[in-house]
């Protein structure tokens, strides 16, 4: 099973700044990493898949980048619907699917 | 518009089974596999299993021998059967539809709370 990690666990950023989190793989994933957002009492949103596409929708703020086992995700000038928890998750071997343990982004 | 839609919240005790059903719409059906996944409080998105659109299944091995997918493609519809439930059991579970070979996740459910307590 590939285990992901994410860090930090906890982000503290200003609004209007930069946040760049991390998720490492145990073991290369190639370029198949997603990220998704997930806010309190919803369901996780999918943002970015092949670990740079962003999905239909989401402003190009959000970025990823990326390969084998380190990728980030960068949200560039934080807005306060960005304020969230964000999951990466690989799908290069499976099963199981799995998922880092999530960075939530808070604001400072 | 692709849609899932679950059933509500259900509160078990410990030792009993639950099962939730998962209905989709704006998609054949059989076309694609529909995953689930959950997430405790406090914990990591978990992935259950799949159940294929013409019914085969594949189980996490965290789950084998307490959890059964089944199908109903005349109502578009997939149910998830958890066994000998604990309270570690409790937790928000989703119905997830991936891309077809891709397998990042496009669609979510809503999430259906499962509580075990006695």
């Amino acid at each position: 099973e590939i285990v992901m990690t994410q860090s930090p666990a906890t982000l503290s950023v200003s609004p209007g700044e930069r946040a760049t989190l991390s998720c490492r793989a145990s073991q290369s994933v190639s370029s198949d990493l997603a990220w998704y957002q997930q806010k309190p009492g919803q369901a996780p949103r999918l943002l970015i898949y092949d670990a740079s596409t962003r999905a239909t929708g989401i402003p190009a703020r959000f970025s990823g980048s990326g390969s084998g086992t380190e990728f980030t995700l960068t949200i560039s000038g934080l807005q306060s619907e960005d304020f969230a928890v964000y999951y990466c998750q690989q799908y290069n071997n499976w099963p199981p699917l799995t998922f880092g343990g999530g960075t939530k982004v808070e604001i400072k | 518009q692709v849609q899932l839609v679950q059933s509500g919240a259900e509160v078990k005790k410990p030792g009993a089974s639950v099962k939730v059903s998962c209905k989709a719409s704006g998609y054949t059906f059989t076309s694609y596999s529909l995953h689930w996944v959950r997430q405790a409080p406090g914990q990591r998105l978990e992935w259950m299993g799949w159940i294929s659109g013409i019914g085969e299944t594949k189980y996490s091995q965290n789950f084998q021998g307490r959890v059964t997918f089944t199908s109903d493609r005349s109502a578009s519809t997939v149910h998830m059967e958890l066994s000998s439930l604990r309270s570690e059991d409790t937790a928000v579970y989703y119905c997830v539809r991936p891309v077809n070979y891709r397998d990042y996740i496009d669609y979510w459910g809503p999430g259906t709370l499962v509580t075990v307590s006695s």
